[in-house]
């Protein structure tokens, strides 16, 4: 089975750019996840969905981020204008709801993002 | 209050020797998760075990197991017999109140293996 997949793995961009990060989870699973990473703040819980329906934003650093989710097999996190403080490594995870061993959430590879 | 504490920032192994990763945890929470993960340098994030709070037995998948002590809050991650590809960063994780799904991570230790 394929894992999650992130596009692109790598972003360079300018300060003021938009910047549109997507996701495709693994199949059937429920509930999808962004997260960033940084030095300073490690591993942070942005957003998540479940069966597409955005759940808990309250880690969405401010109004310049969004994210989507249009279907069951795709998702799009938004910067808009990007910023320098906004590089960083943004992952995706995926789960599906049962109570064994499969709640666990499996990651993307994850998308490096460079704002200049 | 950290939930999550990784107190070992990094560490060096020989090969072949096991290693134990120190995790300690906070919550009040009766029913949660504990979840090991496993980062190269590669950067990706690998799932490696999970032990639930309701476990009797502690977690083992391969070499990895995880030494559960649920008086002490602790949920160490033991690798037997390291290998040069163990090299990477760990994280712990918990989840609490399975209603909740968000996952916290703690701030992760470098583990290097010395061939």
């Amino acid at each position: 089975d394929a894992g999650v997949i992130q596009s692109p793995r790598h972003e360079v961009t300018e300060m003021g750019q938009e910047v549109t990060l997507r996701c495709k989870p693994i199949s059937g699973h429920d509930y999808l996840f962004w997260y960033r990473q940084t030095m300073m703040r490690g591993l942070e819980l942005l957003i998540y969905f479940n069966n597409n329906v955005p759940i808990d934003d309250s880690g969405m650093p401010e109004d310049r981020f969004s994210a989507k989710m249009p279907n069951a097999s795709f998702s799009t996190l938004k910067i808009q204008p990007s910023e320098p403080r906004d590089s960083a490594v943004y992952f995706c995870a995926s789960r599906l709801r049962d109570r064994g061993i499969t709640d666990t959430q499996y990651f993307g590879p994850g998308t490096r993002l460079t704002v200049l | 209050a950290q939930k999550i504490t990784q107190t070992q920032p990094g560490m060096f192994v020989q090969e072949k020797e096991a290693v134990t990763l120190d995790c300690t945890y906070d919550t009040s929470d009766q029913s949660y998760g504990l979840f090991w993960y496993k980062q190269p340098s590669s950067g990706e994030m690998i799932f490696l075990i999970y032990q639930g709070s309701y476990d009797e037995q502690n977690a083992t998948e391969g070499r990895y197991s995880l030494n559960f002590q649920k008086a002490r809050k602790s949920a160490n991650l033991v690798i037997s017999a390291s290998q040069l590809g163990d090299s990477a960063m760990y994280f712990c994780a918990m989840r609490e109140n399975f209603g909740n799904e968000k996952l916290t991570f703690g701030t992760g230790t470098r583990l290097t293996i010395i061939p």
